[in-house]
């Protein structure tokens, strides 16, 4: 869902290590999910997507876990490099059944990882 | 290929003037372009939905009459954002989806963004 007005959680990660980043969504009529990477002043970019007859769904270095009984989607991220520093925002499509298309953005996290 | 590009990417206007901004689509039409805002540190906020050729359609709480958006074409939508006042400083990004991708249906591709800034 929406998120307006709360900062972003932080999450720090040593190179080479597995990285988990958690969203939660807010509307149970989901049934498409998107997970998008931003780094710093620039538009987000598409990671990986999920539809709702599905729980998991993997990609190159990550996979995407989506659990529809709590409303949850997390993303997996393995041997994280320095390149993936950024901020990763989960995105929702609400209208479900209509071609309106519309994504609404989870809260996002800060993601760092250290050499 | 999706390409969306965003013109200008930095604009500082002084209160009370207008301010327009230009999204294109450069190597796909797009029939749907979205406009969002994002303040420092948190997320995007979609403020409206714009169809080639149609008005545009505002979430709840985005004032219409203050946020114009003009989707003239298939490759270009405008976010006008008239009688800016400093509160109306943010990021503004748009995004266009190109419906002959049937593999991901709701895939948006995201502009750059537009640093507005309201002295």
């Amino acid at each position: 869902g929406e998120s307006v007005g709360l900062h972003l959680p932080t999450l720090s990660v040593q190179e080479g290590d597995n990285s988990i980043i958690n969203c939660a969504y807010s509307n149970s009529a989901s049934d498409y999910f998107i997970w998008y990477k931003q780094e710093s002043g620039k538009g987000p970019q598409f990671i990986i997507d999920i539809r709702s007859n599905m729980d998991k769904r993997q990609g190159q270095r990550v996979t995407v876990l989506l659990n529809k009984t709590v409303k949850h989607l997390s993303l997996q991220i393995a041997a994280t490099q320095p390149g993936d520093s950024a901020v990763y925002f989960c995105a929702e499509n609400p209208d479900r059944g209509s071609t309106l298309g519309r994504l609404y953005f989870g809260r996002g996290t800060q993601l760092t990882v250290w050499p | 290929g999706a390409v969306v590009s965003q013109h200008p990417s930095r604009v500082i206007c002084k209160s009370g003037t207008s301010v327009k901004i230009e999204c294109r689509s450069l190597d796909f039409q797009a029939t749907t372009m979205f406009w969002y805002r994002q303040f420092p540190k948190q997320s995007l906020m979609l403020m409206a939905t714009s169809n080639e050729g149609s008005k545009a359609t505002y979430e709840q709480g985005v004032e219409k009459d203050k946020f114009l958006i003009n989707h003239a074409s298939l490759t270009l939508s405008t976010l006008t954002v008239t009688s800016a006042h400093p509160e109306d400083s943010s990021f503004y990004i748009c995004s266009a989806r190109d419906p002959t991708i049937q593999v991901r249906p709701y895939e948006q591709y995201f502009g750059p963004g537009t640093r507005l800034t309201v002295t």
